[in-house]
């Protein structure tokens, strides 16, 4: 059974970098086919994708937070971390991980989100 | 960019059937996923490659698409099915990019 599980800070102030772990068992981040995403939500609002980090180590993030975003894994901690620099109120909401189907561009299993507040 | 476009809001009486669209430039050409949302819960995967359903998926569950509209449609509806619905293409080799829509809330009357 594939879960995974987003940790973090609750609150950060603006300007510090946001740093979020996700969790994952049932699957290996090295397997061939493999990726796990980042999407978040503003309270409200529609969701919004922020990077994909393959199996082989690919990276790819959206291009309106580029320059901000970077994701790394883990393999032996089961562990995908994602950094966000420069942190605003904006950013605000409900970040998720979650796993790419085996076969298709689709997010098949997600975590329960973590929820971020950036305040002074 | 790609934008994926979605009527806000739909109702439906329940046992009826709900149809939520989501319009993008030739969508047809992409395989698009459906999402279901409901409050304080993370999205889960109600549809993928356009008209398959997930392990556990209910078959009222439905997806078609052609054209420039890709079609979710919700076969006797029932309350437990109020929730928001997001569609979603990936961009492909070039770039990757995952795109949602911006989300239809389905109310059950």
């Amino acid at each position: 059974q594939i879960t995974l599980k987003e940790s973090g800070p609750t609150l950060v102030k603006p300007t510090q970098t946001l740093t979020l772990t996700c969790t994952v068992s049932g699957f290996s981040l090295n397997i061939s086919g493999v990726a796990v995403g980042w999407i978040r939500q503003p309270p409200g609002k529609a969701l919004e994708w922020l990077a994909t980090i393959y199996w082989d180590d690919d990276k790819r993030y959206s291009p309106s937070l580029k320059s901000r975003l970077t994701v790394t894994k883990d393999t032996s901690k089961n562990q995908v971390v994602l950094m966000m620099t420069n942190m605003e109120p904006v950013d605000t909401g409900t970040y998720y991980c979650a796993h790419k189907g085996f076969y298709y561009y689709g997010l098949d299993v997600w975590g329960p989100g973590t929820t971020v507040t950036v305040s002074s | 960019s790609y934008v994926l476009t979605q009527p806000p809001s739909v109702s439906v009486a329940p046992g009826q059937t709900a149809i939520i669209t989501c319009g993008g430039n030739n969508i047809g050409s992409k395989s698009v996923h459906w999402y279901q949302q409901k409050p304080g819960q993370a999205p889960v995967l109600v549809v993928y490659n356009d008209n398959d359903r997930p392990s556990g998926i209910p078959e009222r569950f439905s997806g078609s698409n052609s054209g420039n509209t890709a079609t979710l449609t919700i076969s006797r509806v029932e309350a437990g099915d109020e929730a928001d619905y997001y569609c979603q293409v990936w961009g492909g080799f070039r770039d990757h990019v995952y795109v949602f829509g911006f989300g239809t809330k389905v109310t059950v009357l």
